[in-house]
């Protein structure tokens, strides 16, 4: 079965500041791996994803991911917090194939706060 | 415009009252899946879709049921809600499950 943990249900950090939230996942099979956001009273927006390739993906709004096999984590990272970074964001996770390709499990998702 | 449509957007039912959440999407997509979201615990799957008559058990699919006769349609059923079905839900679309998920508005549900 496949599962994703979030360390860390809020972080706060001040505005300029460097954007650090964790994401450890474990699957069976490769995994295709995901960052949403989600705005107060919105749905969510995908920020970037992980199929193949390149480990170090670059996503909206300035965010980056690094998938590391071999501490199952995608960490998502900015360089500079902004205030409009405020939000909740999710990690999530799907197989890669095999049965069950489709199922999609998120992260508890973390808080994001952005003191000016 | 692209989106995802659902209905209603707020329901406050009783308990064992039988319902139904629409959800439609105008962009083709093959997939199709929904979502409950609870505060602590993110998004949990309910059931997805990868294509029409092809439905598939998410993280917490008991208390559901969903149909996909048509590629644009895929209702959720509560056929005898419970109160620990209160909840947000959401319905997403996407050509595949690597494909940015497109999210609907949510619906709010409250069952006493």
């Amino acid at each position: 079965a496949q599962s994703v943990t979030q360390l860390g249900s809020h972080v706060s950090v001040s505005e300029g500041a460097l954007v650090l939230l964790r994401c450890n996942y474990s699957s069976s099979v490769p995994p295709y791996l995901f960052w949403y956001v989600q705005y107060p009273n919105q749905g969510l927006q995908l920020l970037l994803k992980y199929t193949t390739g390149a480990t170090l993906v670059k996503g909206i709004n300035g965010f980056e991911a690094e998938f590391k096999k071999s501490e199952t984590s995608f960490h998502l990272t900015k360089p500079s917090a902004h205030m409009s970074d405020a939000a909740e964001y999710f990690c999530a996770v799907s197989k890669a194939g095999g049965t069950s390709y489709g199922k999609l499990t998120f992260g508890q998702g973390t808080i994001l706060t952005v003191h000016p | 415009e692209a989106q995802v449509t659902q209905n209603p957007r707020y329901l406050i039912t009783v308990t064992g009252k039988k319902l139904t959440v629409t959800c439609s999407q105008n962009m083709n997509h093959e997939y199709m899946s929904w979502y409950r979201q609870d505060p602590g615990l993110g998004l949990r799957q309910i059931y997805y879709s990868m294509n029409v008559e092809v439905t598939d058990k998410g993280d917490v699919p008991e208390g559901y049921k969903v149909s996909r006769k048509e590629k644009r349609n895929f209702p959720l059923i509560l056929e005898s809600p419970s109160p620990n079905q209160t909840s947000l839900y959401f319905c997403a679309s996407s050509p595949q499950v690597t494909y940015e998920q497109y999210f609907g508005p949510g619906t709010r549900l409250t069952v006493t």
